[in-house]
């Protein structure tokens, strides 16, 4: 099956910085999403990421607080902007129909803490 | 409100016990996913069931698609401590194929 590498796998970061998470399909995938997650919790959907298009936002999430790059079709990123304590989380990336039975492959996670 | 409810939200249980996880909803999905999660790592796919009132086995799970493709449930039979982890549905729907997720069930499974 196919592997998502995603990084950083966690990071501490300050208030008011940014944070670029990147992720790394080792096959071509049209769609790919960005997820946020509290640790335990089910997971809300960011955004979705075509390749030679803007991205979907979902409702509460805007462009200018998570911008996302999709280059190709085997690479994203997510920055989270101007963090603030309140993006303290867990966010994965996944792509579409790469497993058996037409699942999503998930990336292993970025743990964000703003201080 | 979340499009699928999940339930129970946590379970503890005795190595050995059964259990049954549920997931429901008023809308129809094209397709239902169970995912399973560990700490540190993304969710994986266990199963994908298409068809209404489909029944899958995988070893010691049972995944069951409503007739109506609106719900589904995951039975656990033996539960043995290394089933611990969140177990989380999804339903895919819409032109883009995009996953709703359920709440998640959070199983501990004690020696």
């Amino acid at each position: 099956s196919a592997v998502i590498s995603q990084k950083p796998s966690r990071d501490i970061c300050q208030r008011g910085t940014s944070l670029t998470i990147q992720c790394q399909v080792d096959s071509q995938v049209t769609m790919m999403f960005w997820y946020r997650q509290q640790p335990g919790q089910s997971l809300t959907l960011i955004a979705t990421a075509n390749q030679g298009s803007e991205a979907t936002y979902e409702s509460g999430f805007v462009i200018d607080k998570f911008p996302i790059s999709r280059p190709n079709l085997t690479f994203s990123t997510l920055t989270v902007s101007n963090m603030s304590p309140e993006d303290s989380s867990i966010y994965l990336c996944s792509g579409e129909g790469l497993e058996v039975d037409y699942g999503y492959t998930f990336g292993s996670g970025t743990r964000l803490t703003v201080v | 409100t979340q499009l699928l409810e999940q339930s129970p939200q946590f379970l503890s249980i005795q190595e050995g016990e059964n259990l049954t996880v549920y997931c429901n909803s008023s809308s129809v999905f094209s397709s239902l996913q169970w995912y399973r999660q560990e700490p540190g790592e993304g969710p994986v796919l266990l199963v994908t069931v298409v068809t209404g009132g489909e029944v899958k086995k995988l070893k010691r799970l049972t995944f069951q698609f409503g007739d109506a493709r609106k719900d589904s449930s995951l039975h656990i039979t033996a539960a043995q401590p290394g089933d611990t982890g969140l177990y989380l549905c999804a339903g895919v729907r819409g032109a883009g194929n995009m996953l709703t997720f359920g709440g998640g069930t959070r199983l501990m499974v004690k020696p």
